[in-house]
């Protein structure tokens, strides 16, 4: 089965507005990942959490997340034109610990100017 | 420079035939994957080898065979391409430990 479902699927904001996209997964994980993808690109990380840390910062980035929920968040503050792309939640799980990432579907934010 | 690179970016090609793509990285890494992502965005690893030794080979039709020469390079064959397999495929690389992985710009692969 899937690990790592997204939502929302798609989220439109003006500029200098917050988004934030929410990811939910399935078994035991050692860390979870965000990656970004701008279109025609590949894959960008953005920030790593761990199983044991529920929150982490990184510039304009915070990344949240309930063990307890099997649930992540990432909140992007002050949004910008750039930040328009898709956003994937990944997860490392315990089972097949370092050997693959399973990603989510992604969310599609759009950051109007 | 660029980390990880894949050649073709573009691939335009007929039903039938076969097609290779190369993937490069020089970051050291010791693990490379292939995925292949669709036309909604999902991204479904195939293959990852990790020091030349195959270690994930997910349910991908035979067709497609995985090469890796050295630890810096993964490439795929591709035989008898049907309609199917238009996604665009991307390679990838990890240093073992937290897996955090690179990508390349990918391969957008177009069976007529």
């Amino acid at each position: 089965s899937q690990q790592g479902e997204e939502d929302p699927q798609a989220l439109s904001i003006q500029e200098g507005e917050n988004a934030t996209m929410n990811c939910s997964y399935k078994t035991s994980i050692n860390n979870l990942q965000w990656y970004r993808q701008n279109s025609g690109r590949g894959l960008v990380h953005l920030i790593l959490i761990r199983s044991n840390e529920r929150e982490k910062h990184s510039g304009r980035l915070r990344v949240t997340l309930d063990t307890s929920k099997k649930s992540s968040s990432l909140l992007i503050t002050a949004s910008r034109a750039a930040d328009t792309a898709s956003y994937f939640c990944a997860t490392d799980a315990r089972e097949t610990s370092g050997s693959r990432l399973t990603f989510g579907e992604g969310t599609q934010l759009t950051v109007n100017p | 420079d660029t980390a990880v690179s894949q050649t073709p970016k573009y691939l335009v090609t007929q039903m039938g035939n076969d097609k290779s793509i190369k993937c490069e990285q020089n970051l050291g890494h010791d693990t490379m994957y292939w995925y292949k992502q669709d036309s909604k965005k999902f991204l479904k690893i195939m293959f990852s080898y990790n020091n030349k030794e195959l270690i994930i080979n997910e349910t991908v039709p035979n067709r497609f065979s995985p090469k890796s020469p050295d630890k810096a390079h993964l490439n795929l064959h591709i035989n008898s391409l049907e309609l199917g397999d238009s996604a665009v495929y991307f390679c990838a690389s990890s240093l073992g430990g937290v897996n955090i992985q690179y990508f390349g710009a990918g391969t957008r692969l177009s069976v007529l």
